[in-house]
């Protein structure tokens, strides 16, 4: 692996389904973030972690959940998908916070119907 | 609130320069950010700026200006590859990484 890899590609889900998305980076960053991209609309953060163990909400927390027991992933989990969070999703990561260049995954582009 | 601005949209002819421009508003700042995000694609790292002045990295250059809340990407000989958006995002004195909705630039031939 090189750099940040997210899992699926993309997903056509039912309403009401969870949903697990994956992100792995092997580049040893301590900071790891999730995005949802929407037309028209500047990247929004769902949520971030600083450091392994510890996790924070961004500006649209609610109806994901995340987890870090590592340094290297960082799932987003979809407890009930609605059709309000189809989107294209990005993890990234820095090896510093946010002072420091943030390095995006491929996305995984998400539809619920 | 805190906000950024970029226009929509540009359009440009292959060779050519373009300027574009972003103003913010935040809380604090600690840094600005320009990436490259082609269609379907993730963005990728462009430049950082946190004093004032302009920086240069081969056909684009990124200037700041903290006073006035304003930077801009500057693209010169501009290729068809070059069609793409391209996102500013400003770190606030939270950290926080702000984002505005990007400009997507068509290249004309």
């Amino acid at each position: 692996i090189a750099g940040i890899t997210q899992a699926p590609t993309s997903q056509i889900l039912a309403a009401g389904r969870r949903m697990t998305l994956r992100c792995t980076q092997d580049m040893r960053h301590n900071a790891m973030y999730w995005y949802r991209q929407d037309l028209g609309l500047g990247l929004r953060l769902i949520h971030y972690s600083n450091t392994a163990g510890t996790t924070g909400k961004g500006e649209v927390p609610d109806g994901y959940s995340v987890s870090r027991a590592n340094t290297d992933d960082f799932p987003l989990t979809l407890a009930s998908a609605v059709p309000s969070q189809t989107s294209v999703y990005f993890c990234a990561s820095s090896s510093q916070g946010d002072t420091d260049t943030q390095y995006f995954g491929p996305g995984t582009r998400l539809t619920v119907l | 609130g805190q906000n950024i601005d970029q226009p929509t949209e540009m359009t440009a002819t292959e060779g050519a320069i373009v300027q574009i421009n972003c103003t913010y508003q935040t809380s604090g700042f600690n840094g600005l950010f320009w990436y490259q995000q082609h269609a379907g694609e993730a963005p990728t790292f462009l430049s950082y700026n946190v004093l004032d002045g302009l920086e240069e990295k081969g056909r684009f250059s990124s200037f700041l200006s903290r006073s006035k809340g304003y930077s801009y990407l500057l693209l010169k000989e501009l290729q068809m590859k070059d069609s793409a958006s391209y996102l500013c995002a400003v770190t606030n004195s939270n950290y926080q990484l702000i984002w505005g909705a990007g400009t997507k630039l068509i290249i004309k031939p």
